[in-house]
């Protein structure tokens, strides 16, 4: 069954520090994406990145990296140099190919990230 | 640009009373429309999602609907709220191809007194 596990339920960690967010995924399918996305306190999430099966170069944008590896069914991401903005709740998804013909996205239960000053 | 609009931001409703959250999308044509419902502190709960007018598909069954009026008019509804729908309430919209992101609205928190 299709299934992304955050097993990370919260983490703490002083500013300035590198932090990694795991996400580790259960799919069937050779075609499918990941994603992840940041819910800020004010509760909307926010796109950050889409990743497909067939493309697993590593990917940098500013201070965030995210490392897809399929041999371990994992597509984790990492802030490097934390800052107190980036304090959410960090959800990773699937998108897969649903049985009804179209498709669904599967959520993980979610990292809070708490960077303290 | 695409934009999606919810609302309203919070509602107090008491137990039994009828709901109607609205969700409208602008600027994209024929998209799909998702309802999700965010327990605190919890993960995101897919409730109903739709691919075009009038088509509604149900994830969990429960005590609310869903309909989609026109392509870009999502609407969740109640008749009678129980405490156990409390809750925060997000819409989002994705372009009809897999591997398109999901867009969220800003939310609405529910609070069922």
């Amino acid at each position: 069954a299709q299934k992304v596990t955050q097993a990370q339920t919260e983490i703490s960690v002083v500013e300035k520090e590198d932090v990694t967010l795991d996400c580790v995924y259960e799919t069937r399918d050779t075609t499918y994406y990941l994603f992840w996305y940041k819910q800020p306190p004010s509760g909307e999430l926010v796109f950050l990145i889409r990743r497909n099966s067939f493309d697993e170069q590593n990917e940098i944008s500013g201070r965030y990296s995210w490392n897809f590896q399929k041999s371990t069914s994992s597509f984790n991401f990492t802030i490097t140099a934390s800052q107190v903005v980036d304090s959410a709740v960090y959800f990773c998804a699937l998108s897969e190919w649903a049985t009804s013909g179209t498709y669904k996205y599967i959520f993980g239960t979610g990292t809070r990230l708490k960077v303290l000053a | 640009s695409q934009t999606i609009h919810q609302w309203p931001a919070t509602l107090v409703q008491p137990v039994g009373s009828p709901l109607s959250l609205e969700c409208t999308v602008e600027g994209t044509s024929n998209p799909n429309l998702y309802w999700y419902r965010q327990a605190a502190g919890r993960g995101l709960q897919l409730l109903f999602y739709s691919v075009g007018i009038g088509q509604i598909s149900s994830e969990v069954p429960q005590n609310l609907s869903a309909s989609r009026p026109q392509d870009r008019q999502f609407i969740l509804s109640s008749k009678k709220l129980l405490l156990s729908d409390s809750g925060f309430y997000l819409c989002a919209w994705s372009g009809d191809s897999l591997g398109q992101p999901q867009h969220f609205g800003d939310g609405t928190r529910l609070s069922i007194l």
